[in-house]
């Protein structure tokens, strides 16, 4: 069975950082597209970022330049590391493998709290 | 990468269908097969009814159907229950190798 189990999330100070874990089962992260999408409480799916099979990443503007995502594939798992984080990273964050152009194994999400 | 448009509430009487819309660009939901419909229900994560513009994960009610026409896909929900009460949400892939998704749309069931 696929499975997926996000880890990490908590309460961070405004310009803080974070990383958050996804630990994979029933599949090999290396061998598939994973992605991190994001909810903000009580809003829509936002997807954040992908990391392709061969290694490119691709990141949405709003987080571009601040969040990496990366892989460890000793420990099948994903990575989303988050700097100068701010109140509007607030969210539930999702680990989502992401094959043949559909998201198609959600984890249950990891809460991400941004504030003083 | 702006979301894509999705009417924000839709409302049906069970047994009637109910049809969402969600409009993207030629860079997005018109230049790819690859758009998808996420169901989901309250407190819980995302779950796949739709991918590739039209065909049905195993286990999924026949019910749930999906299209495309231009820069917009469509999903059809016919012989509305009460279990259908959720958010719905539309993916598509996009031209520089990422994801967008639509608006979001809450379905009631009167």
């Amino acid at each position: 069975d696929v499975q997926l189990a996000e880890s990490g999330g908590n309460l961070v100070q405004p310009g803080g950082s974070l990383t958050l874990s996804c630990a994979a089962s029933g599949f090999n992260v290396s061998d598939n597209y994973m992605s991190w999408v994001r909810q903000a409480p009580e809003k829509g799916l936002e997807w954040v970022s992908i990391i392709y099979s061969g290694g490119n990443t691709y990141y949405a503007e709003a987080v571009k330049d601040r969040f990496l995502v990366t892989r460890d594939n000793s420990k099948n798992t994903l990575n989303l590391q988050m700097n100068s984080l701010s109140a509007e990273d607030t969210a539930v964050y999702y680990c989502v493998r992401s094959l043949g152009g559909v998201l198609d194994y959600w984890g249950l999400g990891t809460l991400v709290t941004v504030s003083s | 990468q702006s979301a894509l448009t999705q009417p924000a509430s839709v409302s049906g009487s069970p047994g009637q269908s109910i049809t969402i819309s969600c409009t993207g660009t030629s860079r997005d939901v018109g230049g790819y097969e690859f758009v998808s419909w996420y169901q989901q229900l309250p407190g819980t994560a995302p779950k796949v009814i739709i991918y590739h513009v039209s065909k049905r994960p195993s286990g999924v009610s026949d019910r749930f159907s999906g299209s495309k026409s231009g820069n917009t896909a469509s999903l059809n929900i016919s012989g509305l229950q009460g279990e259908d009460e959720a958010d719905y949400y539309c993916s598509s892939f996009t031209s520089r190798a990422t994801y967008v998704f639509g608006s979001g749309t809450k379905v009631s069931v009167l």
